[in-house]
C-alpha cells in the first residue's frame, strides 16, 4: 500500500492566493484527519470526517479554510485568502474503524510570504 | 477537556545513554487510548505504540519500553542505549475511543543523542 498522499510536498504562495492542499487516504480507511503544526501551537486538529462526513470542524481556524471530502478516496484542505501566519506542515491522516493506528501522510510544508 | 503534556521540551544525552521522556495526560473518558509518534528531522510522523486504558501491562519492544501508571495518569517512554538515529522529537497522544476519535498532542520532546 502506498500510504496516506500528500501532495503537494511544499508549497510557497504569496499572501492573498488560494491555497489547496490534497490528500489521498489509504483506500479502505473511513477516517480522515487533518492536522497542522506549527513551532508556537505544536500539532492542532483543524477537521475530521468519517465516512466522507465531517465530523468537527471546530479546529478551522477561521472562515478562510474550508475542506472537502467528495469521496472515499480524496480530501481537499483550502485556504483562501493565504495569510503569512497560514505558513505551517498541514498533515492528513486516515484510519479505519477500530484500528486505533492513525497512518500520517508526509505533510505539505506551506509557506505564505 | 483532554490534554496531553509532555513537560520536558528538549532533552540531550550521549549515545549508550537511558532516557526517559515523560507524558502526563488528562481526560474524563473511562475509555481512551494513549499513543506516541516519532518525528525524525524528515519530518514524517511515525506510530510507535498504543495502550487503552484498561491495559496497564508495560511493554518492551526491543530497546524501547513503556511504562502505563493509571494512578498518575502517566505514559512514560524510555530508550535504553539509545543511539543516534534516535534523535527526533517525540509526541505522546491520546484519544477518546476507538480509531476514528482524533488525537490530541503533546507538544513533543526533542531528543538529541550525541555521538
Amino acid at each position: 500500500d502506498a500510504g496516506v498522499i500528500q501532495s503537494p510536498r511544499h508549497e510557497v504562495t504569496e499572501m492573498g492566493q488560494e491555497v489547496t492542499l490534497r490528500c489521498k487516504p489509504i483506500s479502505g480507511h473511513n477516517s480522515l484527519f487533518w492536522y497542522r503544526q506549527t513551532m508556537m501551537r505544536g500539532l492542532e486538529l483543524l477537521i475530521y470526517f468519517n465516512n466522507n462526513v465531517p465530523i468537527d470542524d471546530s479546529g478551522m481556524p477561521e472562515d478562510r479554510f474550508s475542506a472537502k471530502m467528495p469521496n472515499a478516496s480524496f480530501s481537499t484542505l483550502k485556504i483562501q485568502p493565504s495569510e503569512p501566519r497560514d505558513s505551517a506542515v498541514y498533515f492528513c491522516a486516515s484510519n479505519l474503524r477500530d484500528s486505533f493506528e492513525a497512518f500520517f501522510g508526509q505533510g505539505t510544508r506551506l509557506t505564505v510570504v | 477537556a483532554q490534554k496531553v503534556t509532555q513537560a520536558q521540551t528538549e532533552i540531550s544525552v550521549v549515545e549508550k545513554e537511558d532516557v526517559t521522556l515523560d507524558c502526563v495526560y488528562e481526560t474524563r473518558d473511562t475509555t481512551y487510548y494513549l499513543f506516541w509518534y516519532k518525528q525524525p528531522p524528515s519530518g514524517e510522523l511515525v506510530f510507535l505504540i498504543r495502550r487503552n486504558s484498561f491495559d496497564e501491562q508495560n511493554e518492551i519492544s526491543g530497546r524501547y519500553s513503556w511504562n502505563f501508571q493509571k494512578s498518575t495518569s502517566s505514559f512514560n517512554f524510555t530508550i535504553t542505549a539509545s543511539q543516534v538515529v534516535d534523535s527526533a522529537v517525540y509526541f505522546c497522544a491520546l484519544s477518546a475511543d476507538s480509531g476514528n476519535t482524533p488525537l490530541v498532542f503533546g507538544k513533543g520532546t526533542r531528543l538529541s543523542v550525541i555521538a
